[in-house]
Order: structure tokens, then C-alpha cells, then sequence
């Protein structure tokens, strides 16, 4: 298997910017995954990286480095909706996906 | 509305008694999967199936089997259910293997007492 860590916790103030790292070791690697998941529900789909470099999507944006096996997550301009807990994900030579415990983030007024 | 449904939302089990949890998608996507998340571990998958007819083994595959007969559905068997069951049992497809995106099911909350 792989060995993806996160943080488990973070909080951060409504409007702020909050980055959220994730370290992996893998055999193979066909892509970073990051995934959102509210309280009770399905994880949801947020983006994808395969080559080193920034991914931009509105208030989302994900980097990766291949080369140190690190990603992050960079969620700006807080919304209270924003909480919920971020998964990190990665794909192996296998095309099998691995997650992250997760980081739960709490935005508040 | 397309997309994955899964049955039962919840369930209650003895130990020992045989479960099968279902799962259809209506998206024709070829890949399906099985993870189970359980808190502080995330999701690991349980098994695939990259196309019908086809399944692999995840990470955590004992004690539990699954088929995929056609392209719709995967349904998950816990032969005789045990307490380290207990979780919430999630259902993803993805159109490949190679797909940038998988789309998850709305899950199954199982206890097995």
C-alpha cells in the first residue's frame, strides 16, 4: 500500500486562506487526487495532478511535486460551506487510488 | 438522474449472519469500486472491477467477495458478518481505470453486532 499523511485538524477564519499538505510514498504514481467530503456524505471530487506544478479552479487550487512526493491543497477566500474534511488521494502503477486519514477543516465566523 | 445508488442507507447485523450490500450505477462507467472508511483510517479499498466480467483485490479484501455479472451493478457479500466490519461502506465508479474522476455512492452505514 502507500503512505499518505496529512494533518488531522485545522481551523481557519471565514475569508481566510487555509493550505493543507499532504506527504506520500508510492510504488508507481499515476496521479494526486484531492477530494471533498461534508459530515454524512460522499467524498466529491476537487482536482487532479499528475504533473509537477499549480492546478488553479476557482478558490481551489492544488500543487504537486513528484519529485518530493508532496502536495497541498489551497482553499482562499473561507466560506463557512468550506467545512468538511479534505482527502488526499493517490493512484499507484496499479490505477488503485489510496487515501489520506483525511484533514477535517473548521472555518468560522 | 444518473449517477450510483446503494442499498441499504443503513444496517444493523448479528455476527455471523450473511450480508450483500448493492450498488448500481447508470453512467455505463467501466471501473467500479468498494471502500470502506472507518474513522482515522480514510477509505481503503476493498475490491475493484476495471470492467464487467473482471474484479481485483483492494487493500483490505478478507472477508468479503464481489462480481460484477454486467456493467451496472457490484454488489458487495460479507459471507459471515464480524464487529470489525462495522463501517461505512462506500460504492465509486469511474468511466476508466485511467479516469481523472471517480463518483461516489451516498454510502452504507453498517453495524454488526
Amino acid at each position: 500500500g502507500q503512505n499518505i499523511d496529512q494533518p488531522t485538524e485545522m481551523t481557519a477564519t471565514e475569508g481566510a486562506i487555509v493550505q493543507i499538505n499532504c506527504t506520500y510514498q508510492t510504488s508507481g504514481f499515476n496521479g494526486l487526487f484531492w477530494y471533498q467530503q461534508h459530515a454524512g456524505e460522499a467524498p466529491t471530487f476537487l482536482s487532479y495532478n499528475v504533473l509537477d506544478g499549480l492546478e488553479e479552479k476557482g478558490r481551489f487550487s492544488s500543487f504537486l511535486s513528484r519529485s518530493k512526493g508532496y502536495s497541498y491543497l489551497l482553499l482562499k477566500e473561507l466560506q463557512m460551506k468550506d467545512s468538511a474534511s479534505y482527502l488526499c488521494a493517490v493512484r499507484d502503477g496499479d490505477y488503485k487510488l489510496s487515501f489520506g486519514a483525511g484533514t477535517t477543516v473548521t472555518v468560522r465566523a | 438522474i444518473a449517477g450510483i445508488t446503494q442499498a441499504p442507507t443503513s444496517q444493523i447485523l448479528a455476527a455471523g449472519r450473511r450480508m450483500t450490500l448493492r450498488c448500481t450505477q447508470d453512467m455505463r462507467h467501466n471501473a467500479m469500486y468498494w471502500y470502506r472508511q472507518d474513522l482515522g483510517l480514510g477509505l481503503r479499498l476493498i475490491h475493484y472491477s476495471n470492467t464487467a466480467g473482471t474484479t481485483g483485490k483492494g487493500e483490505v479484501p478478507d472477508g468479503y467477495s464481489v462480481s460484477r455479472a454486467n456493467t451496472d451493478d457490484f454488489p458487495l457479500t460479507l459471507a459471515s458478518a464480524v464487529p470489525s466490519q462495522t463501517s461505512v461502506y462506500f460504492c465509486a465508479s469511474s468511466d476508466t481505470p485511467e479516469a481523472r474522476e471517480q463518483f461516489f455512492g451516498p454510502g452504507t452505514r453498517l453495524t454488526v453486532l
